[in-house]
């Protein structure tokens, strides 16, 4: 069982609201990344960090931002939400170890913008 | 583009029967990767093969990966309907210290107690 965690799991909040979605892991690993799904959709990078004070953008555009201050904490934040930001969105680590590549994911959180 | 992209994209078997995913990519990788995702939930990472590699075994799951194809399979024997999931193949770039990993659209399996 990999030790990361999203909070909130279930959001429902009207358009225009500032959201935080939080991600934790307690690894150590340097890497982290957010993706997002749709339902039955595949998984789109969308920020990723390779440590410390690093932060890039993915391969889908976002509007969303994300600061790494902390190793162990890479929250994503929406200043202005809008229902085509409605998603699931999954925080997920790796290490720079030999097992890099694997990532790890934690439970993701589900977006509702009315 | 879409690197990876699982076939089919959707399959029912009944518990005990073999179930065979397959997945194709377009560029050169570093490593290919299956991972499993219950509903609504993260995904888990099932088993990785790197492109030295032809066939890797881990419990009930067989991969196989083809580099002059481009193309890996994930087989599970013997499936349970806990195996109900979605499973997505999902590919590392080459070179450097780049861990992105792209991922394809899946195939959802049911298995039918």
């Amino acid at each position: 069982e990999a030790d990361i965690y999203q909070t909130p799991r279930y959001l429902v909040i009207g358009t225009g609201k500032k959201i935080t979605l939080e991600c934790s892991q307690t690894m150590g690993h340097d890497k982290m990344y957010w993706y997002q799904q749709d339902p039955g959709m595949e998984l789109h990078l969308i920020h990723y960090s390779y440590g410390v004070n690093s932060t890039e953008k993915g391969d889908l555009s976002s509007e969303s931002t994300v600061s790494r201050i902390r190793t162990e904490h890479f929250p994503l934040t929406l200043e202005s939400a809008r229902p085509s930001h409605t998603s699931q969105y999954l925080c997920a680590s790796s290490d720079r170890g030999t097992r890099g590549e694997t990532q790890y994911f934690g439970p993701g959180t589900r977006l509702l913008v009315l | 583009s879409q690197q990876g992209e699982e076939d089919p994209q959707a399959l029912s078997i009944q518990e005990g029967e073999n179930a065979t995913m397959n997945c194709s990519y377009k560029t050169s990788i570093n490593n290919l990767q299956w991972y499993r995702q219950n509903s609504g939930r993260g995904l888990v990472h099932l088993i990785l093969i790197r492109s030295n590699e032809r066939e890797k075994h881990s419990g009930r799951l067989r991969v196989t990966l083809d580099t002059s194809k481009k193309s890996s399979s994930l087989l599970i024997t013997a499936s349970r309907a806990a195996d109900t999931a979605s499973y997505f193949c999902a590919t590392g770039s080459s070179g450097g210290s780049n861990y992105k990993l792209t991922f394809g659209k899946g195939t959802l399996l049911t298995v039918n107690p």
